[in-house]
């Protein structure tokens, strides 16, 4: 089982609409949660960091349910600048800390 | 210049020539990282440096040699690569390896 899985899309949606992405994660000690967006061919930029209680950042809400070890992003009247892909990004934590990267979700946002 | 700088942004360079990669960071961060992007596969970390000491090399051939001279730059020198090493190579800075980091804008190496 991969450390961190996510769907690879491609999700296409149209502008306007509310659109969810969920990953999961292997490692129950990890620590701290991420989500990264990258554009194509650029280098991937934080997004937001997920904590326990849920965290809003405009029209962005993730969420962490260490129960059953997924996060997800849920993002509302997509833009058309939205369309990049979403990385979930785990933290091991301790001594061997290290970011473990999923492989993206594609998002398209078509008008 | 704030931020992680990466130079250069492109490299093409032949299986017997020797190239380094330089990357910086202006956000005082204590960790710096080595990454490669293949296309269509995840983010592979090669490299970890934390106060100036390697602490991280995730089995990389040493073909590929890091150097962190201090804790605002990070080198990887390149020698004898092979066609399958074209990728982005990223660099990434954090402020210790249990927070975020923030990337350079990457290399985009062709090995010819």
């Amino acid at each position: 089982r991969k450390e961190v899985e996510q769907d690879p899309g491609p999700f296409n949606v149209p502008e306007g609409a509310t659109v969810a992405f969920n990953c999961t994660y292997s490692n129950s000690a990890s620590q701290s949660f991420f989500w990264y967006r990258q554009d194509c061919r650029k280098e991937p930029k934080l997004l937001m960091s997920v904590y326990s209680s849920g965290n809003e950042d405009g029209r962005f809400t993730a969420q962490l349910n260490r129960a059953s070890q997924y996060i997800s992003l849920l993002i509302r009247d997509s833009k058309l600048s939205d369309s990049a892909t979403y990385l979930c990004v785990v933290n091991r934590g301790g001594t061997a800390s290290k970011l473990t990267f999923g492989t993206g979700t594609r998002l398209q946002v078509t008008l | 210049e704030t931020g992680v700088t990466q130079t250069p942004r492109h490299l093409v360079m032949g299986m017997t020539n020797k190239k380094s990669l330089k990357c910086e960071q202006h956000l005082g961060h204590n960790a710096m990282y080595w990454y490669k992007q293949s296309a269509k596969k995840p983010l592979e970390l090669m490299f970890v440096y934390s106060l100036e000491e390697r602490v991280e090399n995730n089995s990389v051939p040493s073909r590929f040699s890091p150097e962190c001279p201090n804790s605002s730059h990070l080198f990887l020198h390149l020698h004898t690569l092979q066609p399958e090493d074209s990728a982005l190579y990223l660099c990434a800075s954090s402020q210790d390896s249990r927070y975020e980091q923030y990337f350079g804008p990457g290399t985009r190496l062709t090995v010819t």
